[in-house]
């Protein structure tokens, strides 16, 4: 299957700042690509969409403002999380869309765990 | 809004049993993913099932996609503590819709 990588794996940083966590799709193009937040023992979290050179669409509830995410190339996404909270706190993932295939197949990175102190 | 519902949401069995978690929709999908996610790391596309009635094998796990395109399931043959997992089915919607609908999870622990 269709490898994703993300960057970092963990993280911690203090309130008040900001942190940048990288989606990177290896061996394929994605032009679009999910970012979701999992609680503990819980489902994903649709958190927002984005599209390679447009905005992204973010789900009802999630600031855009202080959840940036930027999609500048086909393979690779980033979401910004700025003035981090201690709320913040959680495991974020990334996820690409294979369109290259006849069927509709998406794939996770590993995950990003984020700690705001 | 589409909703898949997944049961059981938790189970618990000893090594060597059967087991078969559902998923369950009143909408139609294009296609059924089923995803094994481990503590810390991001969820494994195990599966994907497209046609109504499909049904794949992949070792000991068989998934089924129902006739109606509405349901699917995943049983797994002679469990071991190598399945204990997050597992989570995801529903492609109809008409090209880019995001995903996922189950609320399936947490399955295996005891040796």
């Amino acid at each position: 299957g269709a490898v994703v990588s993300q960057h970092p794996s963990r993280v911690i940083c203090k309130s008040g700042t900001s942190v940048k966590i990288e989606c990177r799709s290896l061996d394929f193009q994605a032009t679009t690509m999910f970012w979701y937040r999992q609680f503990p023992k819980q489902s994903l979290m649709l958190m927002a969409t984005s599209n390679e050179g447009s905005k992204a669409t973010y789900e009802q509830g999630v600031e855009k403002d202080k959840f940036l995410i930027n999609h500048a190339s086909l393979t690779l996404s980033t979401l910004t999380v700025t003035s981090a909270h201690p709320e913040d706190s959680s495991f974020y993932i990334c996820s690409a869309r294979d369109w290259t295939g006849p069927i509709y197949e998406q794939y996770f990175g590993p995950g990003t765990r984020l700690t705001v102190t | 809004t589409q909703l898949l519902e997944q049961s059981p949401q938790f189970l618990s069995i000893q090594e060597g049993e059967n087991l078969t978690v559902y998923c369950n929709s009143s909408s139609v999908f294009s296609s059924l993913q089923w995803y094994r996610q481990e503590p810390g790391e991001g969820p494994v596309l195990l599966v994907t099932v497209v046609t109504g009635g499909e049904v794949k094998k992949l070792k000991r796990l068989t998934f089924q996609f129902g006739d109606a395109r509405k349901d699917s399931s995943l049983h797994i043959t002679a469990a071991q503590p190598g399945d204990t997992g997050l597992y989570l089915c995801a529903g492609a919607p109809l008409g090209g819709a880019q995001k995903l609908v996922f189950g609320q999870g399936t947490r399955l622990t295996i005891n040796p």
